[in-house]
């Protein structure tokens, strides 16, 4: 089983319609990444976290450390949303590693 | 947010040959520098971190003398790619952080090495 698993791994939706992306994870961590992966490759870190919540525009991102679960939601989806959104942790104990979930492709439709 | 940059962003080279790929931090100090890989579909997988003036720690199964890590100053990292072969080809990303875990890690482009 990996430490990191999301849900769904493949999610399409309408333009406008609200998305929830979850990440369960099984190890004790530090704190919580979630990044975003354009077709071309390129990685933008959309939020690191370790309690609570933070907003970004249409994005909001929730941690429970205490379920070991973190969920990434966008509202009013855009086709331009359309990446793979991956989850990573950082491991407890004072490692600096990220350690990935595999990933949740989104297409958004117009 | 910070910016980290690589180069190439796609490179081709033949079976054999080698190729070293460039990470740099534009507008912050990288105390830390991480490599990844990844295949297609898949995860991405750390390669090996490499701390400033430090030798850098490879991830278990990563050969240290095939991919050469180089983390010479505090804006700049390369990798190397020695003698490569078509099973290396793959995306190669870096990602660097200024301070400690607490600091983010930004992330490069990637570079898409295929060798033939």
């Amino acid at each position: 089983k990996n430490e990191v698993e999301q849900s769904p791994q493949n999610l399409t939706a309408q333009e406008g319609e609200f998305i929830t992306i979850n990440c369960s994870y099984s190890v004790g961590i530090s704190a919580l990444h979630w990044l975003q992966q354009h077709p071309g490759g390129g990685i933008v870190s959309l939020f690191m976290l370790s309690s609570g919540k933070k907003k970004h525009g249409r994005l909001i991102a929730t941690i429970n450390i205490q379920e070991k679960h973190s969920s990434l939601h966008i509202t009013a989806s855009h086709p331009r949303d359309s990446a793979v959104y991956i989850c990573a942790v950082i491991l407890q104990g004072g490692s600096e590693k990220l350690v990935f979930g595999k990933g949740t492709k989104l297409t958004v439709n117009p | 947010g910070a910016v980290v940059s690589q180069h190439p962003s796609r490179v081709i080279c033949k079976s054999g040959t080698s190729v070293k790929i460039e990470c740099r931090s534009l507008d912050f100090q990288a105390t830390t520098m991480f490599w990844y890989r990844q295949f297609p579909k898949q995860s991405l997988m750390l390669m090996a971190t490499s701390n400033e003036g430090s030798k850098a720690t490879y991830e278990q199964g990563v050969e240290k003398d095939k991919f050469l890590i180089n983390h010479a100053s505090l804006t700049l990292s390369t990798l190397t790619v020695t003698s490569a072969h078509p099973e290396d080809s793959s995306f190669y990303i870096c990602s660097a952080r200024g301070g400690g875990w607490r600091d983010e890690q930004y992330f490069g482009p990637g570079t898409r090495l295929t060798v033939t």
